[in-house]
């Protein structure tokens, strides 16, 4: 089975320029997860995803971040227009149910110049 | 705010029997977890703790008093692949399936 799938694995971009992640979940695992970490700090949570609703988005920093699920399977992060204090690992994890445990991805570390 | 807290480092012979402590003071708790991360890679799910005691898979074991507020992850017979950063991460409340996690602890296992 494959695991949960990030691309790309890292990103450099300029600042004010956009970047949008892509996470692939295990298959048939409904819930997905956005997670990341800032340097030197914990992995903090950003939203959370049921097929292609947003359940729970309250840790999604401001509006320059935009999470979707189109069709339940996929799901894409993007940050319009990028800032400094964005740079980071991004993690992506999917779960069957919410009771299970969460599987994460590699991440995807984010430069911003 | 929410806080978990755990050391940062901690550095242990192969064979060994070595203990990570996490405490944590939360606005609510619904469950304990820990995870393992080598470099570089992802987060691997290692337990789950919701109710008081000890839950044990393998050489690793995880123990949780939510009267204390406290935790561990014991890992035993330690060996040189297990060198890697530790985190715990508490579940905050039943209608809510997001992660807060502590800061991690590295651990080093040496010869």
């Amino acid at each position: 089975e494959a695991g949960v799938t990030q691309f790309p694995s890292h990103s450099v971009i300029e600042k004010g320029q956009t970047v949008t992640l892509r996470c692939d979940p295990i298959s048939g695992h409904d819930n997905l997860y956005w997670y990341r970490r800032v340097m030197g700090k914990e992995i903090k949570f950003l939203l959370h995803f049921v097929k292609e609703s947003k359940q729970d988005e309250s840790g999604m920093p401001n509006n320059r971040f935009l999470a979707e699920r189109t069709g339940g399977t996929y799901s894409t992060l993007k940050v319009q227009p990028a800032e400094l204090e964005d740079s980071g690992v991004y993690f992506c994890a999917s779960s069957q149910t919410v009771q299970e445990p969460q599987h994460f991805g590699d991440g995807t570390r984010l430069s911003i110049l | 705010g929410q806080s978990l807290e755990q050391p940062s480092e901690v550095t242990a012979v192969e064979g060994a029997i070595v203990q990570i402590n996490c405490t944590y003071q939360t606005s609510g708790f619904y469950g304990l977890s820990w995870y393992q991360q080598h470099d570089g890679g992802a987060p691997t799910f290692l337990s789950y703790n919701a109710l008081d005691g000890l839950e044990e898979t393998g050489r690793f074991s995880s123990f949780l008093s939510r009267s204390d507020s406290y935790g561990y992850l014991l890992l035993q017979e330690l060996q040189m692949k297990d060198s890697a950063s530790y985190f715990c991460a508490v579940r905050l409340r039943a209608g809510s399936y997001q992660l807060t996690f502590g800061k991690g602890t590295k651990l080093s296992v040496i010869p």
